[in-house]
């Protein structure tokens, strides 16, 4: 079968820096994506990883390792604003679907 | 700005009604999907369209059907509503080659009585 798993819930000060992870297990993979989600606010995407390596976007990365099966999304300098639920999301398949994991919520106090 | 808009943000029924819900996108994507998000499982693929007049079935088609007559619009139509689904009903659209990019409208979290 298909299956993701990230960690249901992540706590970080301001400022500070957390890495959440994912691992996949699917067929037919090309390529990982994360999207941010505030309570009440739909999905925004936030990056993308086809091959393995760092991407970074600001004070957002997101990394892959296709022989591991894994991936994470590092933020740095956190702020309150990035209190929100981080889902990644395997693209896989022949008609190359969206599988989504459960989400990460992540709440940043002061 | 680019936008995915949905026709209602909430809505109420009751069981037994035909419930339609209506997406429509402005970015000129060739695909379009239908979730549902449900506290604890995460967005749930429900159906999805790759072309006008084409349609597939996702994860959890039963109980559904969609409509993509033009392709900015992609309808989900529940025959005969049920108390299960009840649910917060996400609509996305996406560029044709880019399905890991998806651009969501802002939701209808519809209750059914």
């Amino acid at each position: 079968g298909q299956s993701l798993e990230q960690p249901s819930e992540v706590t970080a000060v301001e400022g500070a820096i957390v890495q959440i992870n994912c691992t996949y297990q699917t067929s037919g993979f090309y390529g990982l994506s994360w999207y941010q989600q505030h309570d009440g606010g739909a999905p925004t995407f936030l990056s993308y990883n086809a091959l393995d390596g760092l991407e970074e976007t600001g004070r957002f990365s997101s990394f892959l390792s296709r022989s591991d099966s894994y991936g994470y999304l590092l933020l740095q300098e956190l702020q309150m604003k990035d209190s929100a639920s981080y889902f990644c999301a395997v693209e896989a398949g022949n008609n190359r679907k969206l599988i989504w994991g459960l989400g990460t919520s992540l709440a940043v106090n002061p | 700005d680019v936008k995915v808009t949905q026709s209602s943000r909430y809505l109420v029924k009751r069981t037994g009604e035909k419930v339609f819900l209506e997406c429509v996108q402005d970015m000129d994507h060739e695909n379009m999907f239908w979730y549902r998000q449900d506290p604890g499982l995460g967005l749930r693929l429900i159906y999805f369209s790759y072309d006008v007049k084409m349609k597939e079935k996702g994860d959890i088609p039963e109980g559904y059907s969609v409509s993509r007559e033009k392709k900015e619009r992609f309808s989900l139509i529940l025959e005969s509503a049920s108390t299960n689904q009840t649910s917060m009903y996400l609509c996305a659209s996406s560029r044709a080659g880019r399905e890991n990019e998806q651009f969501f409208g802002p939701g209808t979290r519809l209750t059914v009585l």
